[in-house]
């Protein structure tokens, strides 16, 4: 199966300026991350959809950040306007909540490949 | 609070050596826990998943535990290749309304000399 796309891989803004990534998960996945990582650091959640509704968004900073998952397919990832500090690689996961048997593991998350942003 | 530690930081080691990488999480009441594979400039491969029931699981040259009562989970990596270079992340998975909370450790950076 085909696995989480992207887009763009790599993006250069300047500060105040506004940017927006793309991510399309795996066929079927009712969920879908955007995590924020930092050089150095592990991945941080932003925003967790289950379908096109919002489970979890404590961690975006809903001043600048903004996202939505219209249809509960593809998700746009959005940044007006940009910091310094959001200088990072932006990365989208997604899960199923199909039961696999004995090894339920419907909370498994695949990744897609990540946009690094550089904002100057 | 709930965190996830990786030690080490950093790693390097000769080819052909067997290696335990590790993860700690402050709460012990798991759901489940997997370890990622980073390479520089990439998303996140995932490796192995290990259920809050089980022990460990085994992936070719991998093998990973899990002892929830100490809140600690061992990659072994058997035989370190230098294709085996890259960032190892340990993610902790915890249940809450509406599905699960995702931690992440800050990895640990592998390098395996040729």
């Amino acid at each position: 199966e085909a696995g989480v796309a992207q887009s763009p891989r790599y993006k250069i803004i300047e500060k105040r300026q506004s940017v927006a990534f793309w991510c399309n998960p795996i066929s079927g996945h009712a969920t879908l991350y955007w995590y924020q990582q930092i050089l150095g650091q592990g991945p941080k959640l932003l925003i967790q959809f289950q379908n096109n509704g919002v489970v979890d968004d404590s961690q975006l900073p809903k001043d600048r950040f903004s996202a939505e998952r219209l249809k509960g397919v593809d998700s746009t990832l959005k940044i007006q306007p940009a910091k310094l500090e959001d200088s990072a690689v932006y990365l989208c996961a997604s899960s199923s909540r199909r039961d696999r048997g004995l090894s339920s593991s419907y909370n498994e998350q695949f990744f897609g490949p990540g946009t690094r942003l550089t904002v100057l | 609070k709930q965190e996830v530690t990786q030690i080490p930081a950093a790693l390097s080691v000769p080819e052909g050596e067997n290696l335990v990488l590790n993860c700690s999480f402050t709460d012990s009441a798991i759901y489940n826990l997997q370890w990622f594979r980073q390479d520089p400039g990439k998303g996140l491969t995932s490796l192995l998943l290990i259920q809050s029931s089980q022990r460990e699981q085994t992936s070719g040259r991998l093998n990973a535990s899990l002892d929830k009562s100490s809140g600690r989970s061992t990659l072994y990596i058997a035989a370190s290749q230098p294709g085996d270079s890259a960032t190892y992340l340990c993610a902790v998975y915890y249940v809450k309304t509406g599905g699960f909370k995702t931690i992440f450790g800050a990895g640990t950076r592998l390098f395996v000399k040729a």
